[in-house]
């Protein structure tokens, strides 16, 4: 079974919805993390989690919202999507931070389609 | 802040070797990352660098020059399922989290 889980892995949606992509992970890290994919504009961080009472903004946090339901569980609001959300978005935990060298555990990714 | 260059795009023939240079420019160096990520897959580990030097994994070599503000990936033997964009990566000042430069997509041809 894999270590870290998204659903769903794919979503079409129309504008002004709300959608939640949810994020679990069973190698026990602490930390979690949301990024969005864009062509040309690589991997960028939206929200982050050390533990379950942490959460912080990242890069690009607006139009976004976060809940740590445990600690296995991150999951990613879009209050009211708009088509340039329209993005690969990617899960990711690890046990410390990067500073210390530890690597980066990423989901398989949820295709997200806003028309 | 931080900051990193990658080329967009590289192709390189099958057997041959190809570099994947990196600079960047971060206000305090804690290490550098290189990931491997095949289209529409997850990103996934292939180094950590914190020191200068080359550290060898099998067919793949990462380098780094602290000095410099650069670090290169070396790829041997290149087969086809090398195809992959490969991402560039440093730890966030502060926050201690990763800040991704927006890869190199390498092309392997036959």
């Amino acid at each position: 079974d894999a270590d870290v889980t998204q659903t769903p892995r794919n979503r079409i949606t129309k504008t002004g919805k709300r959608i939640m992509l949810e994020c679990s992970q069973t190698k026990g890290h602490d930390r979690m993390y949301w990024y969005r994919q864009d062509p040309g504009l690589g991997l960028r961080l939206i929200y982050y989690s050390f533990d379950v009472k942490d959460i912080n903004k990242g890069e690009i946090s607006d139009g976004y919202s976060v809940s740590r339901q445990a600690q296995a569980k991150f999951s990613l609001s879009l209050e009211s999507a708009i088509p340039n959300q329209t993005a690969l978005y990617f899960c990711a935990t690890s046990d410390l931070g990067a500073g210390e060298g530890n690597e980066q555990f990423f989901g398989p990714g949820t295709r997200l389609t806003v028309l | 802040g931080q900051n990193i260059d990658q080329p967009t795009e590289m192709t390189a023939t099958e057997g041959a070797i190809v570099q994947i240079n990196c600079t960047y420019q971060t206000s305090g160096f804690n290490g550098l990352f290189w990931y491997q990520q095949h289209a529409g897959e997850a990103p996934t580990f292939l180094s950590y660098n914190v020191l200068d030097g080359l550290e060898e994994k099998g067919r793949f070599s990462s380098f780094l020059s602290r000095s410099k503000g650069y670090s290169y990936l070396l790829l041997k033997e290149l087969q086809m399922k090398d195809s992959a964009s490969y991402l560039c990566a440093v730890p966030q000042t502060g926050a201690n989290n990763l800040f991704f430069g927006t890869g190199t997509r390498l092309t392997v041809i036959p």
